[in-house]
């Protein structure tokens, strides 16, 4: 059975700060991971989706990385800001019958 | 804006009766995801639908069913509700598995 966890559960930075989420999972038999950003009460957004062969992708001030030996990924974000404010997900799909196994999210805070 | 959108915004039910969630998937999109997602929590794979077939579930009984129409709209329905299945239902359309497009979630409180 497939478990993500994700680490810290929640994060306070000050703006500007260059920060990392991480997100590990135990089954590397993976289709592709990707990371999503939920606002309070709202739906997700995905920001980035790494397909099972890729090691990273980037979008903008986002970068995120794949390790599919040691079951890992992380979510760098370069110069924080306020706006970036919100709970990160990753979610590792398992098959393109989107058979999904999310985290419980990292909430990040960053502080003007 | 996603182009998904989903119906009711909140609902209140009792224990026992049954409740049907829409979902209106983004132009284009053959492929629609159901997820339930517990407060505090991240969300959980119910089923997906692929042009009208449910093509992957996940751990929940067979009183979650759903359907997906010709136009690519899409119902969830459940009986017999529990307690515990209050949550965000969260709906999300895409072009096979590519990038997902959620909606903005259903509420669901059952008293």
């Amino acid at each position: 059975k497939q478990e993500v966890t994700q680490i810290p559960a929640a994060l306070s930075v000050p703006e500007g700060e260059n920060l990392v989420l991480n997100c590990s999972f135990t089954d590397s038999a993976i289709y592709n991971l990707q990371w999503f950003r939920q606002d309070p009460g709202k739906g997700l957004t995905s920001l980035l989706l790494i397909q099972s062969s890729q090691r990273e992708q980037t979008s903008g001030r986002l970068n995120a990385s794949l390790d599919k030996s040691s079951g890992r990924s992380t979510l760098y974000i370069a110069a924080s800001q306020p706006g970036d404010s919100a709970t990160y997900l990753c979610a590792v799909f398992r098959t393109n019958a989107g058979k999904s196994t999310f985290g419980d999210g990292t909430t990040l805070t960053v502080k003007p | 804006e996603t182009g998904v959108t989903q119906s009711p915004t909140h609902l209140i039910k009792t224990r026992g009766q049954q409740v049907t969630l829409r979902c209106s998937s983004q132009s284009g999109h053959n492929t629609v995801s159901w997820y339930q997602q517990a407060l505090g929590q991240g969300p959980q794979f119910i089923f997906q639908y692929y042009r009208e077939e449910e093509n992957g579930r996940g751990n929940f009984p067979p009183r979650f069913s759903g359907l997906q129409f010709p136009n690519y709209s899409s119902e969830l329905n459940v009986n017999a509700l529990e307690l515990d299945d209050s949550a965000l239902y969260l709906c999300a359309s895409s072009w096979t598995i590519d990038t997902q497009y959620f909606g903005p979630g259903t509420r669901l409180t059952v008293l």
